[in-house]
């Protein structure tokens, strides 16, 4: 079975501080994949990466940061320098090669504040 | 260069009427997934379907809760008899394969369902 844990539920920021948001996951699948997606107060889910299990390479996507350490389970995200609209709630997500199916963490709540 | 679109945006429904959730896939997209996400929970998966078929529906209640995604036109979600339980966000989302280096799934926008 599939398993996403996003022990934070929420954290609160003020403007300029790093952030980091924890994501722990299980499978037994050896190949699989593991998003980030982040959802506004408008409610939409934006896609903002996949990393595959085959590739423990950290990301950098501007302020974003991407932490995928295969010997702990875990894809933490950070965001350097965190401004107001990075106010939203993020999900981690994964996807195994045996199934179609995202299985969604619970979400963190991120509240960024001047 | 539309992405996912479902509509209504915001749908709301007394006990026991029904629910329609339509959902349009990106051009090119022939695989669809329903997810409802209740209020303050993350997504939960409730079906999986292609063109004419459902693949996994693992995910969606027994009773009342239908899903079509027919040769033409967008998916459709039901919900026959709504209860207040049913009230949350139903996204959709769509990929071109099921291979997982071929997603990620997009979303849609979401239906947000309200029941009086």
């Amino acid at each position: 079975a599939q398993k996403v844990t996003q022990a934070q539920t929420e954290i609160s920021v003020v403007e300029k501080e790093d952030v980091t948001l924890d994501c722990v996951y299980e499978t037994r699948d050896t190949t699989y994949y593991l998003f980030w997606y982040k959802q506004p107060p408008s409610g939409e889910l934006v896609f903002l990466i996949r990393r595959n299990s085959f590739d423990e390479q950290n990301e950098i996507s501007g302020r974003y940061s991407w932490n995928f350490q295969k010997s702990t389970s875990s894809f933490n995200f950070t965001i350097t320098a965190s401004q107001v609209v990075d106010s939203a709630v993020y999900f981690c997500a994964l996807l195994t090669g045996t199934a179609s199916k995202l299985t969604f963490g619970t979400g963190t709540r991120l509240q960024v504040t001047l | 260069n539309a992405g996912v679109m479902q509509n209504p945006r915001h749908l709301v429904r007394r006990r026991g009427q029904e629910a329609r959730l339509r959902c349009s896939p990106m051009k090119g997209h022939s695989h669809v997934y329903w997810y409802r996400q209740l209020p303050e929970e993350g997504l939960k998966f409730m079906v999986y379907l292609q063109k004419e078929n459902i693949i996994d529906e693992s995910g969606m209640p027994k009773e009342r809760f239908s899903a079509e995604f027919p040769k033409e036109g967008p998916s459709i979600l039901r919900i026959q008899q709504v209860v207040r339980g049913d009230s949350a966000a139903y996204f959709c989302a769509s990929s071109p394969s099921d291979r997982g280096d071929n997603q990620p799934q997009h979303f849609g926008d979401g239906t947000r369902l309200s029941i009086l």
